[in-house]
């Protein structure tokens, strides 16, 4: 059975500061991961889809990168900014569409 | 576009009532699903299709039911509302399973 983990569970940096947000899963047999942002009392907005056979995806400031064999994705975050602000979920999914969402990382960034 | 739409945003139910949470999308999606949010739990996939027609059960399916008889339309039933599906509901759409999925913005329901 998939499981995704995602550490820290929480994250507060300086603004300006770039970071590194990290989301593993147990089955390497994952067809693509996808990051999401969601905001308090929001829904979930989709940032990247890494699919299994790419590396990494850009855009913008982010950069997410997979490493099936080692069951490990990290979403970079280039010179953070207060509206980076939110809850920064990876999901894996199979070749069926179903996602496996991890926990979470709840960054703030201060001014 | 509207994108996904999620139709009531709150809603108070008391134990055995039953309803029907609305989930639309204009984007001519074939992949629609259901999400719960818990916390500690995270987000748990309910039901979901892959076209009209055609409807399958996630991780945790009772209690819920689903129909898919159009493209746009995917609405989640509850038959008798009980205390243990207060949550946040998400519907999701995506043009096919391995394409970035669109989430709309939400259900809250609580169930006295």
């Amino acid at each position: 059975k998939q499981e995704v983990t995602q550490i820290p569970a929480a994250l507060s940096v300086p603004e300006g500061e770039n970071l590194v947000l990290n989301c593993s899963f147990t089955d390497s047999a994952i067809y693509n991961l996808q990051w999401f942002r969601q905001d308090p009392g929001k829904g979930l907005t989709s940032l990247l889809l890494i699919q299994s056979s790419q590396r990494e995806q850009t855009s913008g400031r982010l950069n997410a990168s997979l490493d099936k064999s080692s069951g490990r994705s990290t979403l970079y975050i280039a010179a953070s900014q207060p509206g980076d602000s939110a809850t920064y979920l990876c999901a894996a999914s199979r070749n069926t569409g179903k996602l496996i969402f991890g926990q979470g990382t709840t960054l703030q960034v201060k001014p | 576009n509207a994108g996904v739409t999620q139709t009531p945003k709150f809603q108070v139910l008391k134990t055995g009532q039953s309803m029907t949470l609305q989930c639309a999308q204009d984007m001519n999606h074939e992949y629609m699903s259901w999400y719960r949010q818990d916390p500690g739990m995270g987000l748990r996939l309910i039901h979901y299709s892959v076209g009209a027609g055609i409807t399958d059960q996630g991780e945790v399916p009772n209690g819920y039911n689903v129909s898919r008889s159009t493209t746009e339309d995917f609405p989640l039933r509850l038959l008798s509302a009980a205390p243990s599906q207060t949550s946040v509901y998400f519907c999701a759409s995506s043009k096919g399973f391995s394409d970035t999925q669109y989430f709309g913005p939400g259900t809250r329901l609580t169930v006295l």
